[in-house]
């Protein structure tokens, strides 16, 4: 079935320690995007990449990095995870920037 | 960036009754996007509209791009319309996700 899959579902990570999140979509979308979502703030826009080989900041990437080696992967890292860090955390393709976007299931990350 | 807006900020209905969640944005847009959260936290696309009317069984929705807003029309909710309910638009690059509404349908 074609859609986005995230991994993992959920994840408990000590404070300090480094966690990549993994986001495959077998859409061939060109653009793909990682939001956190917290409560009383809605979704809010980490990275984003328009392209494979290309990423860009979005609201939020304090703390946080990206990859996009080809057009199916787009993997969200964290180098050394906070508390603050403690959310839910949703991967969205689409076919190209202004056009219809899609979630993945969501990761949801406790970091204690 | 673009502002989003969204009202009300909750909702409790009966099963059976219509309601209307709207969706003011502060720019013009290229996207407009209607998504459900269920209670499982899952992201469900309703409605890609950036301007005009689309009907999808029991919701529909309108967008005015000249006045920068949207309509999410639901009619005969049902309990499992429950959930939250976000407007998100797109004016340059990404989309910008409003609030939501949280939306609560009782039996």
């Amino acid at each position: 079935i074609a859609g986005i899959t995230q991994a993992p579902t959920s994840q408990i990570l000590a404070a300090g320690r480094r966690m990549t999140l993994r986001c495959t979509q077998d859409m061939r979308h060109n653009a793909m995007y990682w939001y956190r979502q917290d409560l009383g703030l809605g979704l809010r826009l980490i990275h984003y990449s328009n392209t494979a080989g290309t990423t860009g900041k979005g609201e939020v990437p304090d703390g946080y990095s990206v990859s996009r080696a080809n057009t199916d992967d787009f993997p969200l890292t964290l180098a050394s995870a906070v508390p603050s860090q403690t959310s839910v955390y949703f991967c969205a393709s689409s076919e190209s920037l202004n056009t219809e976007a899609f979630f993945g299931q969501g990761t949801r990350l406790t970091v204690v | 960036g673009i502002q989003v807006e969204q009202s009300p900020p909750d909702l409790i209905l009966q099963e059976g009754a219509n309601s209307t969640l709207r969706c003011n944005f502060s720019d013009s847009v290229n996207n407009l996007q209607w998504f459900h959260q269920n209670p499982w936290g899952q992201l469900i696309n309703l409605f890609y509209i950036p301007s005009g009317t689309k009907q999808n069984g029991r919701l529909s929705a309108t967008t005015v791009a000249t006045e920068r807003y949207s309509l999410l029309y639901i009619s005969s909710s049902q309990t499992t319309d429950s959930g939250v309910y976000f407007c998100a638009v797109e004016g340059y690059s990404t989309l910008t996700f409003g609030k939501g509404t949280m939306l609560l349908v009782s039996p």
